[in-house]
């Protein structure tokens, strides 16, 4: 089975800018959540989204939007980029049953001049 | 204060050295407890899931979780080489909610 997948693998962009990042989960997965690492740093809790509907938003600014579509894959935006953005994003997928696991995919690595 | 504290490192032991990575949380409402293994500039990969107290073993890899010192521990026996990563704690109050991470412990193993 393939795992989490996320497009692009490598982003650039300048300050002011909008970016959308895709992430597609595990096959049968129906859970999506979204984490910024800082250089350096864990992963921080973005977002996270379950049948279409978010169920939990970690101290992001408005500036941070998502949503998941009926086939359960996930879009992260991001307007009006700071230097401070550039992070690797990473998605990860879950089952929704009562011991479930988060599985991450590579990430996308997005850097802002 | 961060919810969970991990050293940062780095660690170098030799090959076949027994490695010990920790971390120390503060929210005692935690009760799912991961470590993920990071390799550079990869997305992190779930090595052990451990609920509430207890110890877990696979292969050469142990989880200690001791609730009481909001302590919780992975050992590594026989390191190899390939063991070179950054190791990530992770916990989290809700079964398949939000992961809160430490900062990553890098460990170098040498041959």
């Amino acid at each position: 089975d393939a795992g989490v997948t996320q497009s692009p693998t490598h982003l650039i962009k300048t300050r002011g800018q909008h970016v959308t990042l895709r992430c597609s989960p595990i096959s049968g997965h129906k859970s999506v959540s979204w984490y910024q690492q800082v250089l350096g740093q864990g992963p921080q809790f973005i977002f996270q989204y379950y049948e279409k509907e978010e169920r939990g938003r970690g101290n992001f600014p408005d500036r941070f939007s998502a949503r998941q579509f009926p086939n359960y894959s996930s879009e992260l935006n991001v307007n009006a980029l700071l230097l401070g953005d550039s992070a690797l994003y990473l998605c990860a997928s879950s089952l929704p049953s009562s011991t479930d696991t988060q599985y991450f995919g590579p990430g996308t690595r997005l850097t802002v001049l | 204060q961060k919810e969970v504290e991990q050293d940062p490192g780095p660690l170098s032991v030799p090959e076949g050295a027994i490695v010990s990575l920790n971390c120390t949380y503060s929210n005692s409402a935690f009760q799912y407890f991961m470590w993920y293994r990071q390799y550079s500039r990869k997305g992190p990969e779930l090595l052990m899931y451990t609920y509430s107290s207890g110890n877990k073993e696979d292969g050469r890899f142990t989880a200690q979780v001791d609730k009481s010192s909001k302590y919780i521990s992975l050992f590594i026996r026989d390191s190899q080489p390939s063991d070179s990563a950054t190791y990530l704690c992770a916990m989290s109050a809700n079964s398949g909610y939000a992961l809160n991470f430490g900062k990553g412990t890098s460990l170098l193993v040498t041959p």
